[in-house]
């Protein structure tokens, strides 16, 4: 009965490189969430996806970010020539119907170095 | 911008003690509001949440009590104990849907001997 599983729990990068963050939603669930929570605040929605669409990407910065989640497989977040402003922990959830209370997963934690 | 504001940003309080935390909103669109607990590197918990048609509900110990025309709420930890030390989200959403929230800032608890 595993929940939400992301990886890798910790990431490095240093400025310019790529980052790709992976989120396995729970069993049975097809609604997925990032949010990014930076040092001492709250997280903040960046993405809302359903296999293979993007319902809402309302929070997610206009340039070098990018996420999908495929028929298969786990959802990607992505984001390109990471900057140190990008260093945070990024949390996936994921619900059953896009309304029932989410699932968050243990988070990737992105160093920019 | 849609906001929930949360106070205090962080509490001690005894063990047996009674831990209050308060949260605002501004959009009156908002029709749920959850309460979520993270402790150090995990993922946050659902906690406890309520809908606007009740002025408060209770689950063990804890109680979210609910002020429409205020647009406030609050956790009350009744008998807080040092495993209740961890940091404390509360949270909006509108629509019906509990799923993409808002969240406050965070109040990081600690439970004292």
């Amino acid at each position: 009965n595993a929940g939400v599983m992301q990886n890798p729990r910790h990431l490095v990068r240093r400025r310019g490189q790529e980052a790709r963050l992976r989120c396995s939603p729970m069993k049975g669930h097809s609604h997925v969430y990032w949010y990014r929570q930076l040092p001492e605040e709250g997280l903040k929605f960046m993405v809302y996806l359903q296999k293979e669409n993007i319902i809402d990407e309302s929070g997610m910065p206009k340039e070098r970010f990018s996420a999908e989640f495929p028929k298969e497989g786990p959802s990607i977040l992505r984001i390109q020539q990471v900057v140190r402003g990008d260093s945070a922990a990024y949390f996936c959830a994921s619900s059953p119907d896009g309304y029932s209370p989410l699932h968050f997963g243990n988070g990737t934690r992105l160093t920019v170095t | 911008q849609q906001q929930v504001k949360q106070s205090p940003q962080s509490l001690i309080v005894q063990k047996g003690g009674i831990s209050i935390i308060n949260c605002a909103y501004e959009n009156t669109a908002f029709d749920y509001f959850p309460w979520y607990q993270q402790f150090p590197g995990k993922g946050p918990a659902l906690l406890i949440a309520i809908r606007p048609d009740v002025s408060e509900k209770k689950e063990g110990r804890f109680t979210i009590s609910f002020n429409k025309s205020a647009k406030q709420f609050s956790l009350h930890i009744m008998d807080s104990q040092p495993g209740d030390s961890a940091t404390y989200f509360c949270a909006a959403s509108k629509g019906g849907t509990a799923s993409k929230l808002t969240f406050g800032t965070g109040t990081r608890l600690q439970v004292t001997l």
